[in-house]
This record gives structure tokens, C-alpha cells and sequence, in this order.
């Protein structure tokens, strides 16, 4: 399967736990976003790499938040200090390296977390 | 600024009936438009897109035409299935930007 995976599926912590979630993208693509959808909601827009640049972070990546994406190949995203308010989906998507808003994003299954 | 709004949902229609799902924007520029769906248990696939003003995406029955003098996305399909439902996200991006904006999702319910 060459679509985006993401590791792990789910996740269940306590608060004031770190998590740290990893996205491999489709091997070609040189762009990385994650997204972050809470129930009933659309996904909102967190974050975007180009290869290994961070080039783009919300205001909902709070400092509490942390991605990178070394090498330009898997990113992470860490979440330090977990709060209730974390528990989502983390959705991780690639698109090619192609210039132009038209540029179909992939997604992976996403991470759903849980902060007891 | 830029936002997306889809019609509440849930939508139970029973199969080989019409479907619409309403999707108004608001952006700068010159956004292009999306549908995406989310089958139970995985994760979001382009259904569609339109990159430009009266621009009609197609795609597994469904179509949906970018009205710019209505801002507006509507998605439609003439004969549902019991197998689309699933939960439908409209969305756009602005030109290079790259970042996507979605609506609150719409769930469709399908009944044999």
C-alpha cells in the first residue's frame, strides 16, 4: 500500500503525559500537513512542511505543540503536558511538489486521541 | 478571511433518490473547491474538485459546479447508494497556499 500511513491509530493517555504521533507521506511527495478534527467538526489546519521546512503553524499549535519532519521523508508531532482538550483526530496528509492550489492533499487514517 | 459552511447534517434519503449538499465559501482570491468523503473507519478522499469559476467536478455520479457569483459548491448526484454514506466534507484552498479549509461535514444516511 503506498498511501499515507500514520502510527499510531489510536492512542490513550493521562493528562500530563506526552504523545508523540509519526506520518509517513506518499514517498514522492515533498509537502506535509497536519490537521486536527474534533467530533462533528471539519479537519483545522495545524501545520505544513515543505521537505524538512516548517514553513506554515497555526495558532491552534500551542508551544505545548511540536512537529518536525527531518530528512524531509516521516514527520512527528509531539504534544507535551497533555490536556482534555487535546483529545482529536490527527490527520496527516501529502501532495505533491507541484505549484498551484488545485493540488489534490492525500490522507492518511488519522491518530484519534484520547487525554483521561 | 476564508471559511467554508456545509448544511447541517444528518441526511437520510432512501436509495435512488437525489441528493444535494449545500456548500457556500467565503475566501480572498481566487480559491479552487473540493469535496471530500469519509467512509466509516477511514480516512478522507477527494471526491471531486473545480479549479475555477463554472468549472464542473465529476466523479462516481456525483458533480458539483463552482458558482462564483453565488460563492457557492453544491454537491449532487441524481441515484444514491446504500454505499455513500458516509460523512462529506466541502472544502477550498487558495491559490499556492496550499492550506485547506473545511465545512463541519455532512453525514449521509442511505436506506435500501
Amino acid at each position: 500500500d503506498t498511501g499515507v500511513s500514520q502510527d499510531p491509530r489510536h492512542k490513550i493517555t493521562k493528562r500530563g503525559q506526552n504523545v508523540t504521533f509519526r506520518c509517513d507521506p506518499i514517498s514522492e511527495h515533498n509537502r506535509l500537513y497536519w490537521y486536527r478534527q474534533t467530533l462533528g467538526q471539519g479537519p483545522e489546519f495545524l501545520t505544513y512542511f515543505q521537505n524538512e521546512a516548517q514553513l506554515e503553524k497555526s495558532r491552534l499549535l500551542s508551544d505545548r505543540f511540536s512537529a518536525e519532519r527531518p530528512k524531509g521523508s516521516f514527520s512527528t508531532l509531539e504534544i507535551q503536558r497533555t490536556e482534555q482538550g487535546d483529545s482529536a483526530m490527527y490527520l496527516c496528509a501529502s501532495s505533491p511538489n507541484t505549484s498551484g492550489s488545485y493540488n489534490e492533499q492525500f490522507f492518511g487514517p488519522g491518530t484519534r486521541l484520547t487525554v483521561l | 478571511g476564508n471559511s467554508v459552511t456545509q448544511m447541517e447534517g444528518p441526511v437520510t434519503l432512501s436509495e435512488e433518490a437525489f441528493l444535494t449538499i449545500n456548500c457556500t465559501y467565503t475566501a480572498t482570491g481566487y480559491p479552487s473547491l473540493f469535496w471530500y468523503v469519509q467512509y466509516p473507519g477511514e480516512g478522507l478522499q477527494l471526491l471531486l474538485k473545480a479549479t475555477k469559476a463554472d468549472d464542473k467536478g465529476s466523479n462516481k455520479g456525483f458533480e458539483a459546479t463552482y458558482r462564483k457569483e453565488t460563492t457557492s459548491f453544491h454537491l449532487e448526484k441524481g441515484s444514491v447508494q446504500v454505499s455513500d454514506s458516509a460523512v462529506y466534507f466541502c472544502a477550498l484552498s487558495r491559490y499556492n497556499f496550499n492550506k485547506f479549509y473545511f465545512g463541519s461535514g455532512t453525514k449521509l444516511n442511505v436506506k435500501p
